[in-house]
């Protein structure tokens, strides 16, 4: 058990439809990562968060959107979806945004199913 | 982000030793070489790290060429337990995203 947690584990809805995927980081960890894994694109890197401000930006689509509350948990919202948004969904925390020690802990993901 | 070459897939039996190749011919000065791992069914786990010496952990060692060029991920006594998907990830110091490859998919048979 890594200490991050996500809810929920499995989710299915439709084409066209919204989500929101939620992430809590370990105790202590300021730094949110969300990833996407697919079968044909593997594990990628979507965006960053560090203590309530946008850190750093990857392959994320402009339907998709990422927040940071106060509490630390974070949400990725995921819009119009498409049958392509089907995936499985990563969380990671780690305690600083950088450096050498930012070992990242991952929770056990969300997998996405868009019928 | 400099990119890494690891094999597809690899064998290995049960309680012998594992040595995970991985190349990293353009690494810069400042990149740190990461070992994450997925068990089926898992997030990725943090396994080791190292910049320009070896190191080892309670996991695995890491073996780094004196070029850093490429790398060596050793599983001292490979277990059932160890069967998942191995990346090695070049990140800067100043960076925190990780940039996966496809990884290496090792299966430990008994």
């Amino acid at each position: 058990d890594s200490g991050v947690t996500q809810t929920p584990k499995h989710l299915i809805t439709a084409t066209g439809q919204r989500v929101t995927l939620r992430c809590s980081p370990r105790s202590g960890d300021l730094s949110v990562y969300w990833y996407q894994q697919s079968l044909d694109q593997g594990l990628q890197f979507l965006i960053q968060y560090y203590n309530g401000e946008e850190r750093a930006k990857g392959n994320i689509l402009e339907r998709f959107s990422a927040q940071q509350f106060p509490d630390l948990h974070s949400e990725l919202n995921l819009s119009s979806l498409e049958l392509g948004d089907s995936a499985l969904y990563f969380c990671a925390s780690s305690v600083a945004p950088r450096g050498t020690y930012n070992e990242q802990f991952f929770g056990p993901g969300t997998r996405l199913t868009v019928l | 982000d400099a990119k890494t070459t690891q094999p597809n897939s690899m064998e290995s039996n049960e309680e012998e030793p594992v040595h995970l190749p991985c190349n990293h011919s353009t690494i810069s000065g400042t990149d740190y070489i990461h070992w994450y791992r997925q068990l089926p069914s898992q997030g990725p786990e943090y396994v080791i790290h190292g910049l320009t010496s070896n190191v080892n952990n309670r996991m695995a060692s890491l073996a780094i060429a004196e070029d850093r060029k490429s790398s060596t991920l050793i599983l001292h006594r490979a277990t059932l337990r160890d069967a998942a998907v191995y990346y090695c990830i070049l990140r800067d110091n100043q960076g925190g995203k990780l940039i996966f490859g496809q990884g290496t998919e090792l299966s430990v048979k008994p």
